[in-house]
């Protein structure tokens, strides 16, 4: 088993730019999550998805910021425009069910200048 | 508001010993806590998860307690060995259906 599979780990693009992040889930999982990471606001739940539906997006901080999962083995998070405040460390983690624990992928690094 | 604080940002312990780490919480009525480990670097990587109708759970040197009166958990981990050094973060879920809030961890070193 690969686990959660994250794609860049690391990303350094200018402001302005649109940025997209993606995440293959571990087989099986039904549901996946977006988190970000912060040393200010710590880790952070952006989106939560249930068989490749948005359950909720209230952590997802404007408009800028969108995410979509296509099919059950695969997830974007796209922000576009990226601003420098958008640097952070993104997550992306899967379960089984709910109510059960979590798989976190690496991690993608996200630096805007 | 809601809000979860871990009890240090870091603690530094000696080998052998039992580290104790605490997640308090307000606002919230969890349906149950889960504790996870982040190395530098790396995603949490899940140890332990007790519901709200269980008092305590242990798994091989890890120990976790959840009081609801209290609005807390306690992680101790016994015979603390220095590759038990990394962050330790607990997460509430409010309403089982997988909506995970985070503290903002504690960073143990166990110092040989």
């Amino acid at each position: 088993d690969a686990g959660v599979i994250q794609s860049p780990r690391h990303e350094v693009t200018e402001m302005g730019q649109e940025v997209t992040l993606r995440c293959k889930p571990i087989s099986g999982h039904n549901s996946l999550f977006w988190y970000r990471q912060t040393m200010m606001r710590g880790l952070e739940l952006l989106i939560y998805f249930n068989n490749n539906v948005p359950i909720d997006d209230s952590g997802m901080p404007e408009d800028r910021f969108s995410a979509k999962m296509p099919n059950a083995s695969f997830s974007t998070l796209k922000i576009q425009p990226s601003e420098p405040r958008d640097s952070a460390v993104y997550f992306c983690a899967s379960s089984p069910g709910q109510g059960v624990e979590q798989f976190f992928g690496p991690g993608t690094r996200l630096t805007v200048l | 508001s809601q809000k979860i604080e871990q009890n240090s940002e870091a603690l530094n312990i000696q080998e052998g010993k039992t580290a104790t780490l605490t997640c308090n919480y307000t606002n919230y009525s969890p349906a149950y806590l889960q504790w996870y480990r982040q190395d530098p670097g790396r995603g949490p990587v899940f140890l332990l998860l007790i519901r709200e109708n269980e008092k305590e759970k242990r798994k091989e040197r890890l120990k976790v307690t959840f009081d609801t009166t209290l609005k807390q958990s306690l992680f101790h981990i016994t015979a603390s060995q220095p590759a038990d050094s990394a962050t330790y973060l607990c997460a509430l879920d409010t309403t089982g259906a997988n909506n995970l809030f985070f503290g903002t961890g504690t960073r143990l070193t166990v110092i040989p």
